[in-house]
């Protein structure tokens, strides 16, 4: 199993200006990826994390607006850059300890931008 | 094209029933997984249940079972003797293969309302 601390839990900020939120797991994990539920939908895959290397962004998402980091197999960032009300959404930080095995998902971070 | 269909937005169940939670998927993989997810009103998201794509049996795990049927790919969520608790979104989700490794593709959810 794997215990995730994301941080922060939720966050409002004002338009233009940019946020990080923080992954630290207890464990080394193989993927970890970052995930963006906005209001009353379901997860979309922003991008996975490789560790040591630019992440793997998927279609509509790109590194300058959602720049991502994993300096080493338990930890991961993910900045929302020059944000607009349109970011406003849950922001969820999941791994997989092993490969084939389930996500375990952090508490996530409910972000607001006026 | 969606890989993970779930055709109920919002089902209503009477307490202690049961219901089941319908989850088609689409893959050309033969080794892929299904998994079923649950997101209270807090927004953690709960792991359920897990089928991988090569097994004969259908999974379990307490009031939860997964219904698969390979060859409809299909993989509905059936929970007994509903509880209040039980209220709540459900997420079915499949692993596939990328070429830089394995992906989660979440379906769009089915919220699930248990009436006393």
């Amino acid at each position: 199993s794997a215990v995730i601390s994301q941080k922060p839990s939720r966050d409002i900020c004002q338009r233009g200006t940019s946020l990080t939120i923080q992954c630290q797991v207890d464990s080394q994990v193989t993927m970890m990826f970052w995930y963006r539920q906005q209001p009353g939908q379901s997860l979309t895959l922003i991008a996975t994390a490789n560790q040591g290397s630019e992440a793997t962004y998927e279609s509509g998402f790109v590194i300058d607006k959602f720049p991502i980091s994993r300096p080493n197999l338990t930890f991961s960032t993910l900045t929302v850059s020059n944000m607009s009300p349109e970011d406003s959404s849950i922001y969820l930080c999941s791994v997989e300890v092993r490969v084939g095995e389930k996500l375990f998902f952090g508490s996530g971070t409910q972000l607001s931008v006026l | 094209a969606q890989k993970i269909t779930q055709t109920q937005p919002g089902m209503f169940v009477q307490e202690k029933e049961a219901v089941t939670l319908d989850c088609t998927y689409d893959t050309s993989d033969p080794s892929y997984g299904l998994f079923w997810y649950k997101q209270p009103s807090s927004g953690e998201m709960i792991f359920l249940i897990y089928q991988g794509s090569y097994d004969q049996q259908n999974a379990t795990e307490g009031r939860y079972s997964l219904n698969f049927q390979k060859a409809r790919k299909s993989a509905n969520l059936v929970i007994s003797a509903s509880q209040l608790g039980d209220s709540a979104m459900y997420f079915c989700a499949m692993r596939e293969q990328r070429h830089y490794g394995q992906n989660f593709v979440f379906g769009p959810g089915t919220r699930l309302s248990v009436l006393p």
